[in-house]
């Protein structure tokens, strides 16, 4: 079964950019899923932040967009957030997540990443 | 955006006893992609239900899911000591996906 691992540096500078990587092993990425980041903080609960489809369509969250990027890298298996100009506000846990489609059908976010924790401060 | 409202916020229960918990959204979800997770402390949210009453794999049937539109139910019938922990909606018919504030299933 897939598994997701998400990687990167755990201290941003404020107005740095977060930097984070999502790594799938267990299949491939170039599949009919939606792969997705997804950040937890006790004050906002759960926010969904954006997408990528192995085509490299993306959506993105409207209270992110203009500082969110997520791509998509096939040859490596793996898919990326960028976040940039970011506040003390952004720290929190970020998941990489795996929105299952299965005959056109969605079912849900079925595989999770084990969630990092990215702190802003200087 | 749709809005999940989540209640109660807490919920102190036995073991054994059967657990109800509410999800109401803003506006119809779109095609009923309604789902719910399970989240322990330290660890990532469990898919449980998706498509508002389909069952993920693996998850045991004291588990369902009930709803269309804007109301929605996760039930679970017999608590388990394992089922102790905080539950998440969440509606992903509609860009940006959502998820409600979550309900804390607590020993009473």
């Amino acid at each position: 079964q897939v598994q997701l691992q998400e990687s990167g540096p755990g201290l941003v500078r404020p107005s740095g950019t977060l930097s984070l990587t999502c790594g799938v092993s267990g299949g491939s990425i170039s599949t009919s899923d939606w792969w997705n980041w997804v950040r937890q903080t006790p004050g906002k609960g759960l926010e969904w932040i954006g997408e990528v489809y192995h085509s490299g369509s993306t959506n993105y969250n409207p209270s992110l967009e203009s500082r969110v990027t997520i791509s998509v890298d096939k040859s490596k298996n793996q898919f990326s957030l960028k976040l940039t100009s970011v506040t003390a506000a952004d720290t929190a846990v970020y998941y990489c997540a795996r929105l299952s489609s299965i005959n056109r059908s969605l079912r849900g976010f079925d595989a999770w990443g084990q969630g990092t924790l990215v702190t802003v401060s200087s | 955006e749709v809005v999940l409202t989540q209640s109660p916020g807490t919920l102190s229960l036995s073991p054994g006893e059967r657990a109800t918990l509410s999800c109401r959204a803003s506006q119809s979800v779109s095609s009923n992609y309604l789902a719910w997770y399970q989240q322990k402390p330290g660890q990532a949210p469990r898919l449980l239900i998706y498509g508002a009453s389909s069952r993920a794999t693996g998850i045991p049937d004291r588990f369902s899911g009930i709803g269309s539109r804007t109301d929605f139910t996760l039930t679970i019938t017999r608590l388990e000591p394992e089922d102790f922990a905080v539950y998440y909606c969440q509606q992903y018919g509609t860009s940006p996906l959502t998820f409600g504030g979550g309900t804390k299933v607590e020993i009473k």
